[in-house]
């Protein structure tokens, strides 16, 4: 059974900091994996999807990579910003559309 | 519409109502799925349709609730005989399909249910 973790569950950083979120899973025969962000309040946008072939993937300031040996996904981003200020999911599916949520990381970027 | 549209937004019921939530998803999207955030928690796994058709409702969390979808678009998620468990946010997304190679997940704002 596929389970995601996150860590750190929150996290505080000033502004101009790079930095990276860490997402764990247990099952590495997964399809591909997605990173969100979610406003207070809102639904979750997709930042990046990487497929199993891939090991990484890049949208602006924004980097992920997947090493699937080691379970693990991490999210850089770079010269981070207030307005990045959100909470932060991965998900993975190992079926061909379920995928498993981790809890998050509530990232607060300080101005 | 350009994104996945949920109403109502907000839904204050009395324990032991029926409610009904409903999703529009992206035009042209044959995938669709319902997700359950409670406070401090994951998204849970609610179920998906593949078209009109509902290939996995393992995630429901009992009998009281049903989904369907027609013409292969809107979505909705009946939940009968509400309790206080209930509430959370529930939160529809669409795909372009599923499979092996993905499409990435597009998501409402979300129905915030409140039973009380």
């Amino acid at each position: 059974k596929q389970e995601v973790t996150q860590i750190p569950a929150a996290l505080s950083v000033p502004e101009g900091e790079n930095l990276v979120l860490n997402c764990s899973f247990t099952d590495s025969a997964i399809y591909n994996l997605q990173w969100f962000r979610q406003d207070p309040g809102k639904g979750l946008t997709s930042l990046l999807l990487i497929q199993s072939s891939q090991r990484e993937q890049t949208s602006g300031r924004l980097n992920a990579s997947l090493d699937k040996s080691s379970g693990r996904s991490t999210l850089y981003i770079a010269a981070s910003q207030p307005g990045d200020s959100a909470t932060y999911l991965c998900a993975a599916t190992s079926g061909t559309y379920k995928y498993i949520f981790g809890t998050g990381t509530r990232l607060k970027v300080l101005a | 519409g350009a994104g996945v549209s949920q109403s109502p937004s907000n839904k204050v019921t009395e324990k032991g109502k029926d409610v009904e939530l409903r999703c529009d998803p992206i035009s042209g999207h044959t995938a669709l799925y319902w997700y359950r955030q409670s406070l401090g928690q994951g998204l849970e796994f609610l179920i998906y349709f593949q078209g009109n058709s509902a290939p996995d409702k393992s995630g429901l969390p009992s009998d009281r609730f049903s989904a369907e979808r027609t013409g292969g678009s809107v979505s909705t998620l009946t939940i009968q005989r509400t309790q206080q468990e209930d509430s959370a946010v529930y939160l529809c997304a669409s795909s372009l399909g599923a499979g092996r190679l993905g499409q990435p997940q597009h998501f409402g704002d979300g129905t915030r249910l409140s039973i009380l």
